[in-house]
């Protein structure tokens, strides 16, 4: 069975700086996608980024990056010139490979981030 | 795109009361559908999974249950609703990744 891992139940930064929020998980699978999903007060599930295991290249999406480390198991999140509106519980998501029809996903325990005007 | 209505957006209910939460999908044909609960201040946990019509396959035991009577629609149900039932209810749609989810049912037990 996967686990999630989320050690920083809390963050808050200064509007416009960076802030990388961490995550470590565990797997025997080799071929596998993990995520990174935003839940702001409003509680709608927003999918924020997406790497493919098999991808060695991290994964980028305008002011948010991943530093995938797959032999130690960690997927860290980066905001920079972080915005008011990027206060939100940010959650870690793990998922196998699809194939059987069946794509779960695993989450972690989520941070909550919040940005200081 | 995908887009997933869920309804109702909060309801209270008291113990011992049936439920019924709702789930349509539009955008997207023979989607995976999936109930996750997020418990206050928690992550989410899988509650069930569809890959087709009638079929289900629950991750957890519980008191809850679910159908899925048309390919674009899923069901949460109980017939007495517990205490423990409280929680944020989101359905989400897949099959090709990543999950889309719904904006989610706020269930709160009196």
């Amino acid at each position: 069975a996967q686990t999630v891992t989320q050690s920083q139940p809390e963050m808050s930064v200064q509007e416009a700086e960076t802030v990388t929020l961490s995550c470590t998980y565990d797997t025997s699978e080799n071929n596998y996608y993990l995520f990174w999903y935003k839940q702001p007060p409003s509680r709608q599930m927003i999918l924020v980024i997406r790497q493919e295991a098999y991808k060695q290249q991290n994964a980028t999406e305008n002011r948010f990056s991943v530093n995938f480390q797959k032999a130690a198991k960690s997927f860290s999140l980066k905001i920079s010139d972080s915005q008011l509106g990027d206060t939100a519980m940010y959650f870690c998501a793990f998922m196998k490979r699809p194939g059987g029809g069946n794509e779960k996903l695993t989450f972690g325990t989520g941070t909550r981030l919040t940005i200081i005007p | 795109s995908q887009t997933i209505h869920q309804w109702p957006a909060t309801l209270v209910q008291p113990v011992g009361s049936p439920l019924s939460l709702e789930c349509t999908v539009e955008g997207t044909s023979n989607p995976n559908l999936y109930w996750y609960r997020q418990a206050a201040g928690r992550g989410l946990q899988l509650l069930f999974y569809s890959v087709g019509i009638g079929q289900i396959s629950s991750e957890v035991p519980q008191n809850l249950s679910a159908s899925r009577p048309q390919d674009r629609q899923f069901i949460l149900s109980s017939k007495k609703l517990l205490l423990s039932d409280s929680g944020f209810y989101l359905c989400a749609a897949g099959g090709n990744q990543p999950q889309h989810f719904g904006d989610g049912t706020r269930l709160s037990i009196l």
